[in-house]
């Protein structure tokens, strides 16, 4: 079945400094991908949807120049958190849409869990 | 506005119990309705996808239905387990792109 992975699945880092997470497609090749947060007991939301090639779609209230996304490849999609607060810290899904099947089929990565100490 | 509910917040049950739970969404107009499964600290992980044009998918001792026109859908368990425990979120796609996501059902099955 179709596999997405998330690196690292759990990282902890300094106030200040940047972090890089990974959404990687495995077996499909995903012209769109989709970022979302979840905050503690609450429920996932929608960050940014990531296109191969072009410049990332952010949701009202994201900002770009923070959640750096880059979608360089069919295969891959990165999410940079500069500048890291410990309000951004929360856990991070990516969704991979298949570009060969229908719309609306997406595959879930297992998630990052992001610590800014 | 597109939402997605899902009540009760909480539920916990003796083993062996069948229960439902619900999720209901704004505007009926769906592309796809999926559930999910989410243990504490850990990623998503699908249960059953539902179409548009579909009424209901079943998979093992789980069943899901979808009513489009009163904008709800169900998760049947039956015969719960104590490894049931989890939460369980709803999620509405209603273009072919984002998932909306309820906040979720907590449910605990007491051996």
């Amino acid at each position: 079945g179709a596999v997405v992975s998330q690196h690292p699945s759990r990282v902890i880092c300094k106030s200040g400094t940047s972090v890089k997470i990974e959404c990687r497609s495995l077996d499909f090749q995903a012209t769109t991908m989709f970022w979302y947060r979840q905050f503690p007991k609450q429920s996932l939301m929608l960050m940014a949807t990531s296109n191969e090639g072009s410049k990332a779609t952010y949701e009202q209230g994201v900002e770009k120049d923070k959640f750096l996304i880059n979608h360089a490849s069919l295969t891959l999609s990165t999410l940079t958190v500069t500048s890291a607060h410990p309000e951004d810290s929360s856990f991070y899904i990516c969704s991979a849409r298949n570009r060969d099947r229908a719309l609306g089929e997406q595959y879930f990565g297992p998630g990052t869990r992001l610590t800014v100490t | 506005k597109q939402e997605v509910t899902q009540i009760p917040a909480a539920l916990s049950v003796p083993e062996g119990e069948n229960l439902v739970l619900n999720c209901s969404f704004t505007d009926s107009a769906i592309y796809n309705l999926q559930w999910f499964r989410q243990d504490p600290g850990k990623g998503l992980t699908s249960l059953l996808l539902i179409q548009s044009s579909q009424r209901e998918q079943t998979s093992g001792r789980l069943n899901a239905s979808l009513d489009k026109s009163s904008g709800r859908s169900t998760l049947y368990i039956a015969a719960s387990q104590p490894g049931d425990s989890a939460t369980y979120l709803c999620a509405v796609n209603w273009t072919g792109n984002q998932f909306y996501f309820g906040t979720g059902t907590s449910l605990t099955v007491i051996p």
